[in-house]
């Protein structure tokens, strides 16, 4: 199945900058989420999206459920050291409540 | 918290070997997912399944069977190891809310080394 396009694929920052990822979809989603996970490990849930224009904070993360519920975007704020990893962002297809689209990640590196 | 529990994080098997990947989950929740993990390729959909004994094909299930014989219990078998089968799998579990399902709770992966 189609997966979604998330951008960038890799982002190199220094500590105390802010970052933004997004991900984009051709298909109508339900359900936003966004997920981190660190080497070796399974991702962990940031933050779930519901409805569209939906803006949800969890910490120094910040996630908006697009208008046009086809994209979504991660905002981190003053970043720090432990914030490296892989983001990924999830979709559920409108249509097909089982129906989950991964982003293929952004590799986040964050130098101190 | 939800726990999903994987049973081995590092596997190494040899090519035709049987591989039996175990996922068990702690909240009681209806739907669970197997999905392997390849870099540039995201995470893909193997196989789920939404009650005891179902099970629906994903996007990715030739050389891959599951089986749910308990609700805490979701299974992936290898009937015959390939070393294209060498990947990261991770299981997920999701519960009905209301008219959607909840987010989708994931293991730590199992690496899979097929020789």
């Amino acid at each position: 199945g189609q997966q979604l396009n998330q951008s960038p694929q890799s982002m190199f920052i220094q500590e105390g900058e802010d970052v933004s990822m997004n991900c984009t979809s051709s298909s109508i989603f339900n359900t936003w989420l966004w997920y981190k996970q660190d080497p070796g490990e399974g991702p962990v849930l940031l933050i779930a999206l519901y409805k569209a224009g939906e803006l949800t904070s969890n910490g120094r993360l910040t996630a908006q459920f697009g208008i046009t519920r086809k994209d979504s975007f991660l905002n981190i704020s003053a970043s720090i050291p432990s914030d490296v990893g892989i983001y990924f962002c999830a979709g559920r297809v409108i249509s097909n409540n089982n129906d989950m689209r991964f982003g293929a990640g952004t590799r986040l590196t964050v130098k101190p | 918290d939800v726990k999903v529990t994987q049973s081995s994080r590092y596997l190494v098997k040899r090519t035709g070997e049987k591989v039996f990947l175990e996922c068990v989950q702690d909240m009681d929740h209806e739907n669970m997912f197997w999905y392997r993990q390849d870099p540039g390729l995201g995470l893909r959909l193997i196989y789920f399944s939404y009650d005891v004994k179902m099970k629906e094909k994903g996007d990715i299930p030739e050389g891959y069977s599951v089986s749910r014989e308990k609700k805490e219990r979701f299974s992936l078998i290898l009937e015959s190891a390939s070393t294209n089968q060498t990947s990261m799998y991770l299981c997920a579990s999701s519960t009905q809310t209301g008219v959607n399902n909840s987010p989708l709770h994931f293991g730590n992966g199992t690496r899979l080394t097929v020789t």
